[in-house]
């Protein structure tokens, strides 16, 4: 079946330090998305990226779609403990289901 | 982005019994979708509401095990039937295709 692969499965940083997750599918994407889910808290999208080879920045998040629509990442620069919480890629293949990688806990240490 | 609500919020059930949990929408949506989150895991769509039809379920889930009410454009009903143990987890309901919105979800623990 469609799946999508996400690593790593968990990463604590230090405040002020990069993060990066990654995702990839083995087949061509029609479109990859990114969320944001806070402990406690149900899954905040992101950003949505359709185009190959698509970068899109949100302040000191950068997301990036590969050449081939079958993989993505999402960096943070600088990290802050308000990025704390699990951030998951969604492959969408052509209709409207989504599947979810198995997401990146984030920990951020002051 | 549609406003979302779910009811309940959390619940403590026995096993054995069932739990309905409601998806209420601010607007008219034509695409629902139900995911499971199981303690620490992701996101695993359950199935997708179909408002005047039938609901379309996933591998692995069934509609005995989990019937799905839509009434209508703004509201959809999730229900966990014969609940075990293994059932505790969160419930969440979503709109839109491209991209999804998430309601606050529902914290299910089954004793």
């Amino acid at each position: 079946g469609q799946q999508v692969m996400q690593i790593p499965q968990y990463q604590h940083v230090q405040e002020g330090e990069d993060f990066t997750t990654y995702c990839n599918s083995s087949t061509t994407l029609s479109n990859i998305q990114w969320y944001k889910q806070r402990p406690g808290g149900h899954p905040v999208f992101l950003i949505q990226l359709v185009k190959s080879g698509e970068v899109k920045k949100q302040k000191r998040l950068t997301f990036q779609f590969g050449e081939a629509k079958k993989n993505s990442s999402l960096h943070i620069t600088a990290t802050q403990t308000t990025d704390v919480g699990t951030y998951f890629c969604a492959g969408q293949w052509y209709g409207n289901k989504l599947v979810f990688g198995a997401g990146t806990i984030l920990r951020v240490k002051s | 982005s549609a406003v979302i609500s779910q009811k309940p919020s959390r619940d403590i059930c026995q096993r054995g019994t069932s739990l309905t949990i409601q998806c209420q929408v601010d607007s008219q949506v034509t695409m629902m979708f139900w995911y499971r989150q199981q303690p620490g895991q992701s996101l695993t769509l359950i199935a997708t509401a179909n408002q005047g039809s039938e609901a379309t379920y996933e591998s692995g889930f069934v509609i005995d095990k989990f019937p799905i009410s839509r009434p209508n454009l703004t509201f959809s009903t999730l229900t966990v039937s014969n609940m075990s143990p293994e059932d505790s987890s969160i419930y969440l309901c979503s709109v839109g295709g491209n991209p999804q919105y998430f309601g606050p979800g529902t914290r299910l623990t089954v004793t």
